[in-house]
């Protein structure tokens, strides 16, 4: 279904080092992924975004990596900076809902100056 | 250029009463969603708009109604409000409906119901 969890997973990792945050998707029709930050206070801002078509994409300091055999995602970011600590969601398009996204539960991001 | 702009930035009300909340989307974007944020989870879908019709509803009841104008703002209203409509409510914006388009948020209005 939709629902989410109330209780998200943390990521806490020290400046400079990589993170890696993993999302489980739910329906195999989705065709469409998109990662977003939201800081506190404010709605979420777009990462990075991957078609079903695709396994892999970078952006700048950012990957995404699609697996659809198991349903999963993932960020990984380079040398992460203070300035990415938020929560992460992904969040996927199911084919033919037209714009209509479903959001994962979310993981918060700690980074340890 | 602007990003998606919600009005207004918070709200408080009382159950029972109605609330209208405007989203104006970014310069040239002609599809409009919203989304209700409950504290701790991520976005649910509301309603998406092209081109001033409906073209998309999630699981809300009919207290939940929107509407685009034809310069692609929109309107989200509520009527009779329960304490559970209690959230972050957000608008957001792509250039046209599809697949494959990414969808930009605005900073959202924070509804409180007492």
């Amino acid at each position: 279904g939709e629902s989410v969890g109330l209780h998200l997973p943390t990521l806490s990792v020290q400046e400079g080092d990589n993170s890696i945050i993993n999302c489980a998707y739910s329906n195999s029709a989705s065709d469409y992924f998109i990662w977003y930050k939201q800081e506190s206070g404010k709605g979420p801002q777009f990462i990075i975004d991957i078609r079903s078509n695709m396994d892999k994409r970078q952006g700048q300091r950012v990957t995404v990596l699609l697996n659809k055999t198991v349903k999963h995602l993932s960020l990984q970011i380079v040398a992460t900076q203070p300035g990415d600590s938020a929560v992460y969601f992904c969040a996927e398009n199911i084919g033919g809902y037209g714009n209509k996204l479903v959001f994962g539960a979310g993981t918060i991001l700690r980074v340890k100056s | 250029d602007a990003g998606v702009t919600q009005s207004p930035t918070h709200l408080i009300k009382t159950r029972g009463q109605q609330v209208t909340l405007r989203c104006s989307p970014i310069s040239g974007h002609k599809s409009v969603s919203w989304y209700q944020q409950v504290l701790g989870q991520g976005p649910q879908f509301i309603f998406q708009y092209y081109e001033k019709e409906e073209r998309g509803r999630g699981n809300f009841p009919d207290r939940f109604s929107a509407r685009q104008f034809p310069n692609y703002s929109s309107e989200l209203n509520v009527n009779a409000l329960l304490l559970g409509d209690s959230a972050l409510y957000l608008c957001a914006s792509s250039l046209v409906q599809g697949v494959g388009q990414p969808q930009h948020f605005g900073d959202g209005t924070r509804l409180s119901i007492l």
